[in-house]
């Protein structure tokens, strides 16, 4: 089964500062996708970055970034110069059922971007 | 920009009750997913359809049953509701040529007393 871990249900950060979540996966498949998504108090789900399995170059997004170990099976997002408006859920995804479009998440990690 | 809009944003049901979520998307998008999201057990997939007039089972699809007459709606239905079916619901919707890519709704919460 494909399996999708976040270790840390909460954290909190200094505004400015950088903070790093972490998230482990399990599967069997050599070609993937992985995702984190954000989702504010205002529930709305919202796509922070991608990353494609094949490329070993982390991706990058503005302030958001990835460290994907691949052999690992390890996704962490790291979020630099953290601001008050990415206090969220943030939730690691990915394909599953051997399919590329069917998302399993991980149970969260709550962050709190303190003032 | 609508993108995926879902109605009603809440409701409240009384255990045995039915009622309909629906969920509309003008990106004229071939997939389209229904989640529903617990505390503290991120989002699972109940069910899910691949293109107009087909649907699939998902991680949890006991007790709700969907419909896709027309590609930009997607249906999930509760025939009789349950007081573990209080949650809060998710459509999510992809297209074709970037399937693992979805885009959410705002969400509709549920409470079945």
């Amino acid at each position: 089964a494909q399996t999708v871990t976040q270790s840390q249900p909460e954290m909190s950060v200094q505004e400015a500062e950088t903070v790093t979540l972490s998230c482990t996966y399990d599967t069997s498949e050599n070609n993937y996708y992985l995702f984190w998504y954000k989702q504010p108090p205002s529930r709305q789900m919202i796509l922070v970055i991608r990353q494609e399995a094949y490329k070993q170059q982390n991706a990058t997004e503005n302030r958001f970034s990835v460290n994907f170990q691949k052999a690992a099976k390890s996704f962490s997002l790291k979020i630099s110069d953290s601001q008050l408006g990415d206090t969220a859920m943030y939730f690691c995804a990915f394909p599953s059922g051997g399919s590329n479009y069917k998302l399993t998440f991980g149970k969260g990690t709550l962050l709190t971007v303190n003032p | 920009n609508a993108g995926v809009t879902q109605t009603p944003k809440f409701r409240v049901l009384k255990t045995g009750q039915s009622m309909t979520l629906l969920c509309a998307q003008d990106m004229n998008h071939e997939y389209m997913y229904w989640y529903r999201q617990d505390p503290g057990m991120g989002l699972r997939l109940i069910h899910y359809s691949v293109g107009e007039g087909t649907t699939a089972k998902g991680e949890v699809p006991d007790g709700y049953n969907v419909s896709r007459l027309k590609k930009q709606n997607f249906l999930l239905g509760l025939e009789s509701a349950a007081p573990s079916q209080t949650s809060v619901y998710f459509c999510a919707s992809s297209y074709l040529g970037q399937k693992n890519i979805q885009y959410f709704g705002a969400g509709t919460r549920l409470s079945v007393l």
